[in-house]
């Protein structure tokens, strides 16, 4: 049972735009940057998006992060204009003050119909 | 360009201590920056934290795990380890070593090793 809970799955068709939701509380999102990490069949993660919302070079601004809800516990990963190219599993991660712990969400499996 | 390559055997066998290395070129262990990880991902499963720690030795682990490992950094060959006691089938895993940013509001872990299968079986 992750820390963070995202969905087991979403999908979109090309060109469409799809979002991933990452739902925490006090102890992590609500106070503490959040990193997507973004992991193609067979390799390691990378990250596609750091401190919420801020983008490392080379990734596309089709690439979105932000942070909502009550007390901003949740973040949220953006994707638009989805490619087949970004079929992969993306995990939110943060820092849980509680736990003294990275913590992953369980990762979501993102399918480009 | 930095790069993390991780190290081991490959099959480990119950009970036994696992023990892995990642090297890290194209930059210095020695950075007062970042931290150094170590990440697992069971097969089929998300990702879990296993520690991390400074080019100094300071180190931290996640609780869960915290009684079975530690780790290493030696500086002179710009590596640092992991050692995961009294395993079980439950560690199998990839592991993958990784360049930790860590600041008082973040964990970013921004450089990746390609990861290294770790079986345990007799």
């Amino acid at each position: 049972q992750s820390v963070l809970t995202q969905p087991p799955s979403v999908s979109a068709a090309p060109g469409q735009k799809v979002t991933i939701s990452c739902s925490g509380s006090s102890s992590n999102i609500a106070n503490n940057y959040v990193s997507w990490y973004q992991q193609l069949p067979g390799t390691a993660p990378k990250v596609v998006i750091y401190e919420n919302n801020k983008r490392p070079s080379g990734i596309p601004d089709r690439f979105s992060g932000s942070k909502s809800g009550p007390g901003l516990t949740s973040a949220t990963l953006g994707i638009t204009g989805v490619q087949t190219g970004d079929e992969a599993d993306y995990y939110c991660g943060t820092w849980d003050t509680s736990l003294s712990a990275v913590v992953f969400g369980g990762g979501t499996q993102l399918t480009v119909l | 360009q930095l790069q993390l390559q991780e190290s081991g055997p490959g099959l480990v066998k119950p009970s036994e201590t696992l023990s892995l290395t990642c090297s890290v070129s194209g930059g210095s262990i020695s950075s007062s920056t970042y931290y150094w990880a170590w990440i697992r991902q069971p097969p089929g499963k998300g990702l879990e934290w296993i520690g991390s720690i400074y080019y100094s030795g300071s180190a931290d682990y996640n609780p869960s795990l915290r009684s079975r490992v530690t780790t290493f950094v030696d500086t002179s060959k710009n590596q640092f380890s992991l050692k995961v006691s009294s395993v079980t089938a439950a560690d199998t895993a990839v592991y993958y070593c990784a360049r930790l940013l860590w600041t008082r509001l973040q964990v970013r872990f921004d450089i990746w090793g390609q990861g290294t299968m770790v079986t345990v079986s007799s």
